[in-house]
Order: structure tokens, then C-alpha cells, then sequence
């Protein structure tokens, strides 16, 4: 299957860590893509690759993966961060995305 | 820096169809085509498909196949998407994203403004 599940919701409060997490098969053969979309705004790239970050995302992401699951970890989360982040993989399908809530 | 451009809000009647344009500009030698991803009014992303820049391949998603054309133009950096027999529900907002290839992922580093489509008799 090609699908990729994600939680519908986190949060986080200020300052503290959070992981979203993302499942699916062809998680084992390809690393994940993640993309952060604040409301009314195009997606950005936050990490790809086995854990890259795009010039000007902050050192606070960070991506990981094992197995059929790859993770999106945000250490000392800011306001700014309070976002829809949607994975994806080589395959042709965006996970189901979380919203992510920083109190 | 890259910047990708696309073209301006729609509006069609159902069983129209619509041509979105999308350009990029820069610093785009290492591109290797554009992904197409529509949204919804609050849903999340729906990956359409893509295209390639060296030889026009495509990749569309099967529940678009038979409604979705991408093409490149002659146009440097220029591509567009045409979804025919508009109904409804493809009321969305339309985005292309540059799509990158290294050794071992692809990814789409520069998105579009995205380009709202509203189908509505």
C-alpha cells in the first residue's frame, strides 16, 4: 500500500520537544519528505533526505526514520512552528497530515 | 535562488476544463521537473502527479489519469496542468512545486503561490 498515516493532532507547549510521526510501507525502501503549511500558504520543505534541512530551516527540525515509520522531531518549539506538517515519500501519495498546536 | 510563478485564479463551469501554468526562474539547473498538488477547502494535500523536464515523462495519479495532462513548453522552466471535465469537487487550490533528484530521494524544494480553481455552474 502507498498510503502514509499521520496522528491528526499534537501539541507542545513552548520551548518543549515534539515528534510527528508517519506510517506506511514504502517508508522501508525511501526516506521521507516534510512539509510545514501555515493557514492561506503554499507548503514548504522543511526536511529531506535521510535528514537535510533546506537553507534558512531552523536546526530545531529534524527528521528520522526506522522501519515503516519516520518522524519530524521539533526540539524547543516556537510559536512560529504552530502549522500542518505533511509527510511524503518517493512514492506518489502526501500523509494525511498533523496539526501541530504550540501552547 | 529559485522562484516559481503560476498563473492566475480560475473560474469554469462544470464539464470545462482549465490550464494552469507554472514557471521557474533562477538558479534551476538541477531540476528535474514539477510536481502538481491541488487542495481542497480544508482538506489536506493530494498529490497529482509530475512531470519531467529532460524527456516529458509523467507520473499522474490514477484517480486523475484520465481527466490530467502535464506538459512542458518550449519556454524555459515553463510547465502546465490541464484537468478536463471539471466537476465540483475539484474546487481546489492548484499547486507545482520544483521537484529535485540526488542519489537517493526526491523532493520538492520551491512551491508556487498556488492558483485557486473554483468550478461552479
Amino acid at each position: 500500500s502507498s498510503e502514509l498515516t499521520q496522528d491528526p493532532a499534537v501539541s507542545v507547549a513552548l520551548g518543549q520537544t515534539v515528534r510527528v510521526t508517519c506510517q506506511g510501507d514504502s517508508l522501508r525502501n525511501f526516506y521521507a519528505n516534510w512539509y510545514q503549511q501555515k493557514p492561506g500558504q503554499a507548503p514548504v520543505l522543511v526536511i529531506y533526505g535521510k535528514n537535510n534541512r533546506p537553507s534558512g530551516i531552523p536546526d530545531r527540525f529534524s527528521g528520522s526514520s526506522s522501519g515503516n515509520t519516520a518522524s519530524l522531531t521539533i526540539t524547543g518549539a516556537q510559536a512560529e512552528d504552530e502549522a500542518d506538517y505533511y509527510c511524503n515519500s518517493r512514492g506518489p501519495v502526501f500523509g494525511t497530515g498533523t496539526k501541530v498546536t504550540v501552547l | 535562488q529559485v522562484q516559481v510563478v503560476q498563473s492566475g485564479a480560475e473560474v469554469k463551469k462544470p464539464g470545462a476544463s482549465v490550464r494552469v501554468s507554472c514557471k521557474a526562474s533562477g538558479h534551476i539547473f538541477d531540476t528535474y521537473g514539477f510536481t502538481w498538488v491541488r487542495q481542497a477547502p480544508g482538506q489536506g494535500l493530494e498529490w497529482m502527479g509530475w512531470i519531467s523536464f529532460n524527456n516529458g515523462d509523467t507520473n499522474y495519479a490514477p484517480r486523475l489519469q484520465d481527466r490530467v495532462t502535464m506538459t512542458t513548453d518550449t519556454s524555459p522552466g515553463t510547465v502546465y496542468m490541464e484537468l478536463r471535465s471539471l466537476r465540483s469537487d475539484d474546487t481546489a487550490v492548484y499547486y507545482c512545486a520544483r521537484r529535485v533528484c540526488d542519489a537517493i530521494s526526491c523532493y520538492d524544494d520551491h512551491w508556487g503561490q498556488g492558483t485557486l480553481v473554483i468550478v461552479s455552474s
